[in-house]
């Protein structure tokens, strides 16, 4: 069975400097893994995923996550938050059989310090 | 491209009452999936159809909870009866097939008295 935890269910900077989501999964697949935002009202949004390619991952809005197996982990960065970043972050885990078993973790909400 | 629609957006019902929600896809999306988000925490799968077959509903309460995708489309979940604990957000989510990135919608709130 596979797991995800998000080791911060809160995090909070300021504007200009970075960002760090830090997620750890657990899987008995080679996973694929995934990062989705929900803005306050709004839709769950795709901002990056690994599927087993390059193991740095760019996303949208200069987001970007690196996966590192020996680690178990698949943190996501930004260099410069901005404030329409605060948002909820979820890391999310699924197995090799994707389409089974899509696994979010508890979430991470970002607040962004003027 | 329009995105998943769900309907209603906010709905507050009384325990023991019944509840239906409706979701419509991207156009084309062969994969539709409910979720459940109980606040503070993150969606869990409740069930999960390809076309018009269910293909996961291993977390759905089947004793009060029920889907159909009757014509491979739009989709409702129903719940009868209601309970206090199935105050949640419901999320509706479309791929183009099983191994495809999700696409959300914007969920449904329900609030069960």
């Amino acid at each position: 069975a596979q797991s995800v935890t998000q080791l911060d269910s809160h995090v909070s900077v300021s504007e200009g400097t970075p960002v760090l989501l830090r997620c750890n999964y657990s899987s008995s697949y080679s996973p694929s893994l995934f990062w989705y935002v929900q803005h306050p009202n709004k839709g769950l949004q795709l901002l990056l995923k690994y599927t087993s390619a390059a193991t740095l991952v760019k996303g949208i809005n200069g987001f970007e996550a690196e996966f590192k197996k020996s680690e178990t982990s698949f943190h996501l960065t930004k260099p410069s938050a901005h404030m329409s970043d605060a948002a909820e972050y979820f890391c999310v885990v699924t197995p090799d059989n994707y389409g089974q078993n899509f696994v979010f973790g508890p979430g991470t909400r970002l607040s962004v310090l003027p | 491209e329009a995105g998943v629609a769900q309907s209603p957006r906010y709905k507050i019902i009384e325990k023991r009452q019944s509840v239906a929600f409706w979701c419509n896809p991207i156009s084309g999306h062969a994969t539709l999936y409910w979720y459940q988000q109980i606040l503070g925490q993150g969606p869990k799968l409740l069930i999960q159809f390809q076309n018009n077959g269910v293909v996961d509903d291993s977390q759905l309460p089947k004793d009060r909870f029920s889907a159909e995708r009757l014509k491979g489309v739009d989709s409702t979940l129903k719940i009868q009866p209601a309970k206090l604990e199935d105050s949640a957000v419901y999320l509706c989510a479309s791929s183009l097939g099983a191994e495809e990135t999700q696409y959300f919608g914007p969920g449904t709130r329900l609030l069960v008295l």
